[in-house]
Order: C-alpha cells, then structure tokens, then sequence
C-alpha cells in the first residue's frame, strides 16, 4: 500500500498567485480530508469528503480556497489568491478501509506552502 | 473553552520512565477518541485509539478513557528516545451542521532525556 500521496512536497509562491494542492488517497478508501497545520493554530480541519462529496467545508477560511474530488483517487485544494497568512503546512487524509470508524484517519505527507 | 484541551509541553521524561499525556474534551456524546504522534516534519501518525471507558494496551502504550469526565490518557511505558514527538489528542466532535469530525488538541511536545 502506497499510502496518501500528496504532491508537491513543497510550494514556494509570492502573494496573489493560484496555489494548487493535490491529493490522492488510499485505495479504497471513501473519506478524504484535507488540513492546515500552523504553530499558532494546530492542525485545522479544512473540508472532508465521503464518495467525493464534500460534506463539511465550514473549516475553509475563506472564498479564497475551494476543494474538489471529481473521482475516489484525486483530489485538489485550490488557492486563489494566495496571501502570506496561507503559508503552512496542508496535509491530507483518508479512511475507510479497514477502519472501525471513519475517524481512523491516515496522513500523507503534507505540502508545506510557503506565500511571500 | 477548547473543544479539545491538551497541556503544550514541553514535558521531558527520563528514558525508562513513564510518560503521562492528558486531554480533556468539550463534547459529552463523542465516541471515537485517537491518539497520533507528529515527529517534527512529519506527518501525524495514528497509534491508540479507543471507544469504551477503561484501559486499552498496546505495546508501551495504553490509553485511559473516563467520559463521566470527559477525560482521555496517553501512557507511555519505558520511555525511549525515540518517542520523543509532539502527543496529538484528537476526539470525535458532533458539529453544529450535525455531521461527526475529528478535532485535534494542540499537542504535547515530548522529549525523552537520555
């Protein structure tokens, strides 16, 4: 098992340019969630989804940021323009397979973004 | 008040020593409480989770749930450098949208002393 694969690994940009994150989950797995981790705030929950249905986007700070899974193996996290406050690391998640519950999540890597 | 509460450390143990991680959540009816561990850079990594009050062990590790107190515990037996990480506490919160999701406290940051 590959696990969650996020790409890129690092993402430098300057103050208004289009950030793209993307994600694919496990196999098999019908949730997928997307976080932001800063030292001042912990790791936030962004938006989750269930069968590439977003359930809960109440976490998205902002019009700035949309999220979308058009299939069960990809999913994108868009910002638009980026701000200095964006940077952070964004990390995402899956569960489902195998999981008791939903909430047994398993991280990727994580995009540490940097917005200058 | 904190969905979930977590004391930010740093809390430094002796090697071979237990180490005690504590978290207090805000919801009386979540039912699904996890422990991951984050080495710095890393990305958070599940360890423990449990779901009925008591003691569940695995390994050095075993996590303690009381919800009458709305209280769930990490311990950490024969603690070794190498579980030196940042402790995240994370608790199933029912949303006002009525929908279940996972909040994480802020951490403990853990350092083992040799």
């Amino acid at each position: 098992d590959a696990g969650v694969i996020q790409s890129p690994r690092h993402e430098v940009t300057e103050m208004g340019q289009e950030v793209t994150l993307r994600c694919k989950p496990i196999s098999g797995h019908d949730y997928l969630f997307w976080y932001r981790q800063t030292m001042m705030r912990g790791l936030e929950l962004l938006i989750y989804f269930n069968n590439n249905v977003p359930i809960d986007d109440s976490g998205m700070p902002e019009d700035r940021f949309s999220a979308k899974m058009p299939n069960a193996s990809f999913s994108t996290l868009k910002i638009q323009p980026s701000e200095p406050r964006d940077s952070a690391v964004y990390f995402c998640a899956s569960s489902g397979l195998a999981s008791v519950s939903y909430n047994e999540q398993f991280f990727g890597p994580g995009t540490r973004l940097t917005v200058l | 008040q904190k969905e979930v509460e977590q004391n930010s450390g740093p809390l430094s143990v002796p090697e071979g020593a237990i180490a005690s991680l504590n978290c207090t959540y805000s919801d009386r009816v979540s039912q699904s409480f996890f422990w991951y561990r984050q080495y710095s850079g890393k990305s958070p990594e599940l360890i423990m989770s449990i779901y009925s009050n008591g003691d569940k062990e695995d390994g050095r590790f075993t996590a303690q749930l009381n919800k009458a107190s709305q209280y769930v515990s990490l311990l950490i037996r024969d603690s070794q450098p190498s579980d030196s990480a940042t402790y995240l506490c994370a608790v199933n919160i029912l949303s006002n949208f009525g929908n279940e999701k996972l909040t994480f406290g802020t951490g403990t940051r853990l350092t083992i002393i040799p």
